[in-house]
């Protein structure tokens, strides 16, 4: 079973809908959450991250984590074309070590 | 600050052949990484490195291998390329922080290769 698991998509929504992307982890000892952003030939940029439960807030973009189901989602409220890219999710290994595991990607295409 | 690049961007080699990918950073991090990206495999860890001098295997390591020689330089070699390699190659760094939830990654721009 891979650390992090990610529906691939792809997923298509007009401009201003709401969006929610998902993923599940594995191990419970996962505290540490990320979400990074990937546009077409571009290299991962961190989007948000939160730390062990409940939600965390930046403009448009909401992170949660339910550690009861082991889901974390991402929210991106009144979408925008710009916000067309890969949404990558990911954990950091229990102990530190600055080793991260990476979902495979939810490629997002909001049309205007 | 250019914070992470990569060369070259771009690369094409037949089976058998070797090549080096140079990443470099200038934010004085510690930690350097570097990934594979695969159609649905998602970004996998070949090697990192915790310091200069020092480096360690991720999950798919085989058929590569890495140099830290320098703290702002992290290598990437292939000594005999085969098809199962061509992929894209993302190099990032992060910095240690002994406040974890203050940890990120930066990724570099990537290097797309093609083995033939």
């Amino acid at each position: 079973q891979k650390e992090v698991e990610q529906d691939p998509g792809p997923l298509s929504v007009p401009e201003g809908a709401i969006v929610s992307l998902n993923c599940t982890y594995s191990n419970s000892a996962f505290q540490y959450f990320m979400w990074y952003r990937q546009y077409s030939r571009k290299g991962p940029e961190l989007l948000m991250y939160t730390y062990s439960s409940g939600n965390k807030e930046d403009g448009r973009f909401t992170a949660q984590v339910d550690k009861s189901s082991k889901y974390i989602s991402l929210f991106i409220r009144d979408s925008q074309p710009s916000d067309s890219a890969t949404y990558l999710c990911a954990t950091q290994r229990p102990g530190g070590g600055n080793q991260f595991y990476f979902g495979t990607g939810t490629s997002l295409t909001v049309i205007p | 600050n250019a914070g992470v690049t990569q060369t070259p961007k771009f690369r094409v080699l037949k089976t058998g052949q070797s090549m080096t990918l140079l990443c470099a950073q200038d934010m004085n991090h510690e930690y350097m990484y570097w990934y594979r990206q695969d159609p649905g495999m998602g970004l996998r860890l070949i090697h990192y490195s915790v310091g200069e001098g020092t480096t360690a295997k991720g999950e798919v390591p085989d058929g590569y291998n890495v140099s830290r020689l320098k703290k702002q330089n992290f290598l990437l070699g292939l000594e005999s390329a085969a098809p199962s390699q061509t992929s894209v190659y993302f190099c990032a760094s992060s910095s240690l922080q002994r406040v974890i939830s203050t940890d990120t990654q930066y990724f570099g721009p990537g290097t797309r290769l093609t083995v033939l």
